[in-house]
């Protein structure tokens, strides 16, 4: 079983400040996907990444797939209550990015106060 | 309204008392998949389907057992459960196809005492 560990694993910050949560392996994946999770729903998919050092915008969401392809990172700028979430990354292996093959990260709990 | 249902959302049970918890997509997808979720272990992936009568194991199958006979279903089924299959259940779905986005449920939260 591959492993995808995420960091860190709690964040509590202040509205307005930035951040960055991290998922790293040893393994090489041929996609990557980021997940948020809302207390007492399922997680919900953001981006998707394929190719090494890609970067995605999503509003004030900023993703970006190592060159290697074994990590990834999500930035927020200027965080927002709405934020609040629980942030999963998943990876899949094999030639094609099948759901079959994702695996997921351990999770970043984000929590963003006024 | 595209979604993936799954009930019970709570349940409470004792050891060794068999339970199914159902699992019903409305989006045609092919792809079917049951994980559960334990606190600094993310999601862990029990079972599989890739279609009807297609199933396979994932990361943590012991204790479980699935069915596929219609394409929209995906019950989980705990045949004696035990303590240690407490835990925050999701079923998802997606047309199995690169990259494809998966759809969850809402959970079961499952307590097993």
């Amino acid at each position: 079983t591959q492993l995808l560990e995420q960091s860190p694993q709690f964040l509590s910050i202040q509205e307005g400040e930035n951040l960055t949560v991290y998922c790293n392996s040893s393994s090489v994946f041929s996609s990557l996907q980021w997940y948020r999770q809302e207390p007492g729903e399922g997680p919900v998919l953001l981006v998707t990444v394929v190719t090494g050092g890609e970067v995605k915008k999503l509003k004030r969401l900023t993703f970006q797939f190592g060159d290697a392809r074994k990590d990834s990172s999500l930035h927020i700028t200027a965080a927002q209550p709405g934020d609040t979430g629980l942030y999963l990354c998943a990876g899949a292996v094999g030639d094609t990015g099948t759901a079959s093959k994702l695996t997921f990260g351990t999770g970043t709990r984000l929590q963003v106060t006024l | 309204e595209a979604q993936v249902t799954q009930n019970p959302r709570y349940l409470i049970t004792v050891t060794g008392k068999k339970l199914t918890v159902t699992c019903s997509q409305n989006m045609n997808h092919e792809y079917m998949s049951w994980y559960r979720q334990d606190p600094g272990l993310g999601l862990r992936q029990i079972y599989y389907s890739m279609n009807v009568e297609v199933t396979d194991k994932g990361d943590v199958p012991e204790g479980y057992k699935v069915s596929r006979k219609e394409k929209r279903n995906f019950p989980l089924i705990l045949e004696s459960p035990s303590p240690n299959q407490t835990s925050l259940y999701f079923c998802a779905s997606s047309w199995g196809l690169d990259n494809s986005p998966l759809h969850f449920g809402n959970g079961t939260r499952l307590t097993v005492t």
